[in-house]
């Protein structure tokens, strides 16, 4: 059974502070990573994908792959109230006929 | 900008009915899912489609059926449905190989079983 797993939380940090959102896998063959945000009643939308170890950084958010240890983690800097959002990682073998597995999510609040 | 469709946003039926729930993507992507989201449990895969008239089973099959006779639609069947199936039902399509291969979602459908 392929698994994403992750904290639900929820995650509470202060407007401004960095969250550190973490997320590992089972499957060591998996090749493709994504961070999706997803508010309240709304679908879940992309914020970063990553397909290298190591990190790459997009705006106010870095995303970091060790494939070696299986984890994959979601760093949003300068956190914002409109960052209070459940953030879902995805995992994908990137082959014809494999799914795309969620994580059940982690519940982050940013307090102003 | 990518689309993907859903064709009902809210929908509400009856226990026993036969119910149909449809998505049609425009970016002409290999790969189609359907997704069903509950309080705690997280996005769970019904089926996927990686081709037309191609399917494969997610973790939560039973009770559904899906069919892709053309490459931008995908859709999902209740054969029978049930109060247990009352849920949020996501579609998404992608991309196969390379480093695109991030899913896109449509807005979802409310279904209600009563």
């Amino acid at each position: 059974q392929k698994e994403v797993e992750q904290n639900s939380g929820p995650l509470s940090v202060p407007e401004g502070a960095i969250a550190s959102l973490n997320c590992t896998y089972s499957d060591r063959g998996s090749q493709s990573f994504f961070w999706y945000r997803q508010y309240s009643g709304k679908s879940p939308e992309l914020i970063m994908s990553i397909y290298s170890n190591g990190d790459k950084e997009d705006g106010r958010f870095t995303a970091q792959l060790n494939k070696a240890s299986q984890y994959v983690s979601l760093l949003i800097r300068d956190s914002q109230p409109s960052d209070s959002a459940t953030y879902l990682c995805a995992v994908t073998l990137r082959q014809a006929g494999t799914a795309l597995i969620f994580g059940k999510g982690t519940t982050l609040s940013v307090s102003s | 900008d990518v689309k993907v469709t859903q064709s009902s946003r809210y929908l509400v039926k009856r226990t026993g009915e036969k119910v149909f729930l449809e998505c049609v993507q425009d970016m002409d992507h290999e790969n189609m899912f359907w997704y069903r989201q509950d309080p705690g449990l997280g996005l769970r895969l019904i089926y996927f489609s990686y081709d037309v008239k191609m399917k494969e089973k997610g973790d939560i099959p039973e009770g559904y059926s899906v069919s892709r006779e053309k490459k931008e639609r995908f859709s999902l069947i209740l054969e029978s449905a049930s109060t247990n199936q009352t849920s949020m039902y996501l579609c998404a399509s992608s991309w196969t190989g390379g480093e695109n291969t991030e899913a896109f979602f449509g807005q979802g459908t409310r279904l209600t079983v009563v």
